[in-house]
């Protein structure tokens, strides 16, 4: 598509309940990242994927966080029993490769209630 | 630990009130550093990579320099549409993914 496209694009969950956030990169990056932002924090990584696999996880926060990309395009980041410190806006963005600038989608804001 | 830090958090300038913005940022091996505005309930937009120390980019109203320790964006004479969160980010040689600074959030008024 002409851009990233990420939905839901607003999610209010229930402590303890899963939640799945899809992100649709642009057609042809191969790079894809999955960021978070809380209210007054910069941009946190949480995981990088090159193609289908996953080089650098080093972000993710707990074993809670899992994510997966498959045809070496869309991504779904799965949290489960979300926790109220999990509320933020989940970026995603995709790159032709790692040393250009980042294509952000609107982001999905996460609610745990 | 890389690090990057922007200053100042906010910045609030009359339209025509030209100003900057800093980057400073401490990480191991710059490969690039980025700059992005992003809209309230937006993700960010890419504005600009710098590779080298002494490199300069413009786009209209926007200049971003960039040193050893530090970058600046310039913004000369604003207009109200430049309100936005200016984010700088770095790109170093072992790391897979850009960090992020906090932001600046610039409102221009008339």
């Amino acid at each position: 598509g002409a851009g990233v496209s990420q939905s839901p694009s607003n999610k209010v969950t229930e402590k303890g309940k899963d939640v799945e956030l899809r992100c649709d990169p642009i057609s042809g990056h191969t790079a894809l990242y999955w960021y978070r932002q809380s209210l007054g924090q910069g941009l946190e990584f949480l995981i990088y994927f090159q193609g289908n696999s996953a080089p650098d996880k080093s972000g993710l926060p707990s074993d809670r966080f899992s994510a997966e990309r498959t045809g070496g395009s869309v991504s779904t980041l799965t949290i489960q029993r979300t926790q109220q410190e999990d509320s933020a806006v989940y970026l995603c963005a995709s790159s032709s490769g790692q040393f250009y600038g980042y294509t952000f989608g609107s982001g999905t804001r996460l609610t745990v209630v | 630990e890389d690090q990057v830090t922007q200053s100042p958090e906010a910045l609030r300038l009359q339209e025509g009130e030209s100003s900057s913005l800093n980057c400073s940022y401490t990480v191991s091996g710059l490969r690039g550093l980025f700059w992005y505005r992003q809209d309230p309930g937006k993700g960010p937009e890419f504005l600009f990579t710098l590779y080298s120390a002494g490199e300069e980019k413009e786009k209209e109203r926007l200049k971003a320099t960039l040193t050893k320790k530090e970058s600046f964006l310039h913004i000369t004479a604003p207009k109200p549409e430049d309100s936005a969160t200016y984010l700088c980010a770095a790109l170093t040689g072992t790391a897979s993914k850009l960090t992020f600074g906090t932001g600046t959030r610039l409102q221009v008024t008339l």
